[in-house]
């Protein structure tokens, strides 16, 4: 069974950085093929891509964001992380991580999704 | 970046209707290794989205067969023959054959 749950501090401040890991499990990022995205979401609005990390390490981001976003992976740990510099009102949402999987060429897009975490930036 | 345009917005049927969303692309999704990454996903209130469609017409696990996906290049059309009270909610589209990956503004389905 492929579960997955994001955490996060819940509220920060301006210019801070937001740290969030997504702990999952029923599949291991050290298989090939697999990988792991992040989607936010402001309330009541849409979804926004954010950033892709794979199996090899490969990683990709939404460049909207420019420079402020790294994902990375704790294989051994069955988590993901996605850190945020400095934060403003604008990256208030809910935050979701979704697996994806990669069959020979084809990549499979966010079968699984996480319960979500809900961000607050907030002076 | 690619841009979808959902439409309608917002989608009122009464159950057992059958509706549909279209999904328009501002470019080709058609990848050169002969996929089109077009999903779509539901999201229902006070839930996560969840994958109801892959590679335009593929259904997920799980999901009912009353869903259907069709299209190509740029034009993609959701289904649902015979709604249900629990289809409610907001239905998005999204393309992966262009980075970044981009979704569509979401088409809420009210049930009367």
């Amino acid at each position: 069974q492929v579960t997955l749950k994001e955490s996060g501090p819940g509220i920060l401040q301006p210019s801070q950085t937001l740290s969030l890991t997504c702990t999952f499990s029923g599949f291991s990022l050290s298989t090939y093929g697999m990988g792991v995205g992040w989607i936010r979401q402001p309330s009541g609005k849409g979804l926004e891509w954010l950033a892709n990390i794979w199996w090899d390490d490969d990683k990709y981001y939404n460049p909207s964001l420019k420079n402020r976003l790294t994902i990375s992976k704790d294989t051994s740990n069955n988590q993901a992380f996605l850190k945020i510099t400095n934060v403003d009102t604008a990256d208030t949402a809910t935050y979701y991580c979704a697996r994806i999987t990669m069959m020979v060429i084809i990549s499979y897009y966010f079968d699984y999704w996480g319960q979500g975490v809900m961000v607050t930036v907030s002076s | 970046d690619v841009v979808l345009t959902q439409t309608p917005s917002i989608l009122s049927a009464t159950i057992g209707q059958s509706v549909s969303i279209s999904c328009r692309s501002s470019q080709s999704l058609l990848d050169s290794d002969g996929n089109t990454y077009l999903y779509w996903f539901l999201q229902r209130p006070g839930q996560s989205p969840q994958r109801l469609i892959y590679l335009v017409s593929n259904l997920g696990s799980g999901v009912p067969n009353r869903f259907s996906g069709s299209g190509s290049g740029t034009d993609f059309t959701l289904k649902i023959s015979g709604v249900e009270a629990e289809d409610l909610g907001v239905y998005y589209c999204m393309q992966a054959t262009h980075a970044p990956l981009t979704f569509g503004s979401g088409t809420k389905l009210e049930i009367k």
